[in-house]
């Protein structure tokens, strides 16, 4: 069973920083290209970043580009995100998902994590 | 950036109608246009990739259409467990997008 469990959410102040975790199980985690999309509570979904199966490519939306910084470790099936100088709009909860076909490029989300919350207080 | 706009934004219909969400992209995205739902409090789940395409496990009353920038959600008679809200995402190019949401209640 394909498993993503989301850690290192929580509480940082305004310009802060926080580093997120995906931990995955269940499949070949270098095969398959990886996301994160995030939920601002009461919103809509917002696709964040996605990293290729061999970490060569990396995508960001606009409304992160120059402070997030996604990666994996494929030795330790684990996807990360470093988020630098939050902003209030940034809080949301933050899924990861498993591309649902390709190693190299965005198609579906298949499965999510279970989320996990950031918030940014002033 | 492309974008995606869903309809209706909420729709309220009972046990048994059939039901169609409606997905339009400001461009041309072939084919490469996917389904979620979610429920309340917990991670989206696909129900349709590709279009038309049905996720393993989800019940045959899913079914998707359309290519080009017009797609259809169709639920063929709504469940109990169907209640829920429905998004649209584009894969065709980076940043993905998805539309707004559409929220099905119960009437």
């Amino acid at each position: 069973e394909v498993q993503l469990l989301e850690s290192g959410g929580g509480l940082v102040q305004f310009g802060g920083s926080l580093r997120l975790s995906c931990a995955a199980s269940g499949f070949t985690f270098s095969s398959y290209a990886m996301s994160w999309v995030r939920q601002a509570p009461g919103k809509g979904l917002e696709w964040v970043s996605a990293i290729s199966g061999s970490a060569g490519s990396t995508y960001y939306a606009d409304s992160v580009k120059g402070r997030f910084t996604i990666s994996r470790d494929n030795s330790k099936n684990t996807l990360y995100l470093q988020m630098n100088s939050l902003r209030a709009e940034d809080t949301a909860v933050y899924y990861c998902a498993k591309g649902g076909y390709s190693s190299s490029s965005v198609d579906w989300f298949d499965p999510w994590g279970q989320g996990t919350l950031v918030t940014v207080s002033s | 950036d492309i974008q995606m706009t869903q309809s209706p934004s909420s729709l309220s219909a009972s046990v048994g109608d059939r039901v169609t969400i409606t997905c339009r992209a400001s461009q041309s995205i072939s084919r490469s246009l996917n389904w979620y739902q979610q429920k309340p409090g917990k991670a989206p789940k696909v129900l349709i990739y590709v279009a038309s395409s049905l996720q393993r496990g989800v019940p045959s009353r899913f079914s998707g259409s359309g290519s080009g920038t017009d797609f259809t959600l169709t639920i063929s008679s709504l469940q109990p467990e169907d209640f829920a809200t429905y998004y649209c995402q584009q894969s065709y190019s980076t940043p993905s997008t998805f539309g707004q949401g559409t929220k099905l209640q119960i009437k």
